[in-house]
């Protein structure tokens, strides 16, 4: 069983407001990345990171941003949440060996009204 | 990466074995055939995955023809927290990012 959490698992928040959905994994992984998914639909990448303080935008534009201060974290942050940013954000981490298995978090489930 | 086809349903009876099968005619010399699940709401999982020679872990075992066009993942005994929906992927050896694309997949309803 992968060992990668996010917290919080559900949020509801006012429009405007900013939030921070939290990332952690204990593998000690280098690649880390963050998918955006609605109910029945594909997954969408949003962003990656290689390593420590390396990021890179995913396929999908986003009005997100990510840092990765620390090997085993990978925070989100919207600045000003909109009502078009509602949906499920799932956060992934792989070992970056030659098979690059990436295992998933429980992900956050966003609301904004 | 490689196309693959899946049938959208399934049905299986608890405690016997689930084979979802899956086609990916058009994969090429280097590409691993990954298995991931998702259950409603919840992160997807990763069941198993291979390159040519069948494999087995705790979850699932993995059988690749030999040609490599087909494959199916059986669950040997089925249980009703197994009922998700089940992706076939096929993926290169990546050294730089990789977003996962898993298409449609097959619902697995395991029933009582």
């Amino acid at each position: 069983e992968a060992d990668i959490y996010q917290t919080p698992r559900y949020l509801v928040i006012g429009t405007g407001k900013k939030i921070t959905l939290e990332c952690s994994q204990t593998m000690g992984h280098d690649k880390m990345y963050w998918y955006q998914q609605d109910p029945g639909m594909e997954l969408h990448l949003i962003h990656y990171s290689y390593g420590v303080n390396s990021t890179e935008k995913g396929d999908l534009s986003s009005e997100s941003t990510v840092s990765r201060i620390r090997t085993e974290h990978f925070p989100l942050t919207l600045e000003s949440a909109r009502p078009s940013h509602t949906s499920q954000y799932l956060c992934a981490s792989s070992e970056g060996d030659y098979t690059d298995t990436q295992y998933f978090g429980p992900g956050t489930r966003l609301t904004v009204l | 990466d490689a196309k693959t086809t899946q049938p959208p349903s399934m049905d299986c009876a608890e405690g016997r074995a689930a084979n979802l099968p899956c086609n990916h005619s058009t994969i090429s010399g280097n590409e691993y055939v990954y298995w991931y699940r998702q259950i409603h709401s919840q992160g997807p999982q990763y069941i198993i995955h291979g390159l040519k020679n069948n494999e087995t872990n705790e979850m699932a075992s993995l059988i690749i023809t030999e040609d490599r066009k087909s494959s199916t993942l059986i669950l040997p005994h089925a249980t009703l927290r197994d009922t998700a929906v089940y992706y076939c992927i096929v993926r290169g050896l990546s050294g730089s990012a990789r977003q996962l694309t898993f298409g449609s997949g097959t619902q697995l309803t395991v029933l009582p």
